[in-house]
């Protein structure tokens, strides 16, 4: 069983609304991403932290989403405005260290933008 | 730009039967290739991961080589189970932190 923690396991928001979701990593591994996969099966980056800061982010991260990851709290992903396309599966993942490391996935929260 | 490549989206097959999910991949730099395994409502696992060229590594039945000649990490199992049903992801690492991950591929297993 997955040792990433990810609530809620659904969320549903209408277009407009903030969508706030959570993911405590796999103890001792500093190195956290968030995925956006959707109806497609398709997997996006979104960012990626490693301890409390972030590594990499693409452009939707940066406009829209917000995403921290706290010591001594859960990492969180943020939509401060829902559309409908942010409908998916969001999942976090960690990682021990390093680039080759295998990655170690939450079970997701699944959004809904009604 | 680094990509990787899975030909087949849905592949069904009866149990007992072999199987190969095909993977590409086209990259700069040295590879680190992985297959992982998405049950329905599940969180992906790793199945399998390569960095070494004409090496086979296996895992639960499955097994893949990484050629580097052929930029190819297939994905293979000589007697399919029905638990076997499930999406499978190639994904490469390669010069940044980000993972590249193919379109996956929809394995189904009929009794």
């Amino acid at each position: 069983n997955s040792k990433v923690i990810q609530t809620p396991r659904y969320l549903v928001k209408g277009q407009g609304q903030k969508a706030k979701m959570r993911c405590i990593p796999e103890k001792g591994h500093p190195v956290v991403f968030w995925y956006q996969q959707n109806k497609n099966n398709e997997f996006k980056f979104l960012i990626n932290f490693q301890n409390q800061e972030v590594l990499q982010q693409i452009d939707m991260t940066e406009k829209r989403f917000s995403a921290e990851c706290p010591s001594n709290s859960p990492c969180s992903l943020e939509i401060q405005s829902s559309e409908a396309g942010d409908s998916a599966l969001y999942l976090c993942a960690s990682s021990p260290q390093g680039r080759a490391e295998t990655l170690y996935f939450g079970s997701g929260t699944r959004l809904t933008v009604l | 730009g680094d990509s990787v490549t899975q030909t087949e989206g849905l592949v069904t097959l009866t149990k007992g039967l072999p199987v190969m999910l095909n993977c590409t991949y086209q990259t700069t730099y040295s590879p680190f290739l992985f297959w992982y395994v998405q049950h329905l409502n599940e969180a992906p696992k790793l199945l399998l991961k390569s960095s070494t060229d004409n090496k086979r590594t296996e895992h639960q039945g499955f097994y893949a080589t990484l050629h580097k000649s052929s930029s190819s990490f297939h994905l293979q199992k000589s007697s399919v189970q029905l638990s076997d049903s499930a999406l499978y992801f190639c994904v490469l690492s390669s010069g940044s932190w980000q993972l590249i991950f193919g379109s996956g591929t929809q394995l189904t297993v009929m009794p």
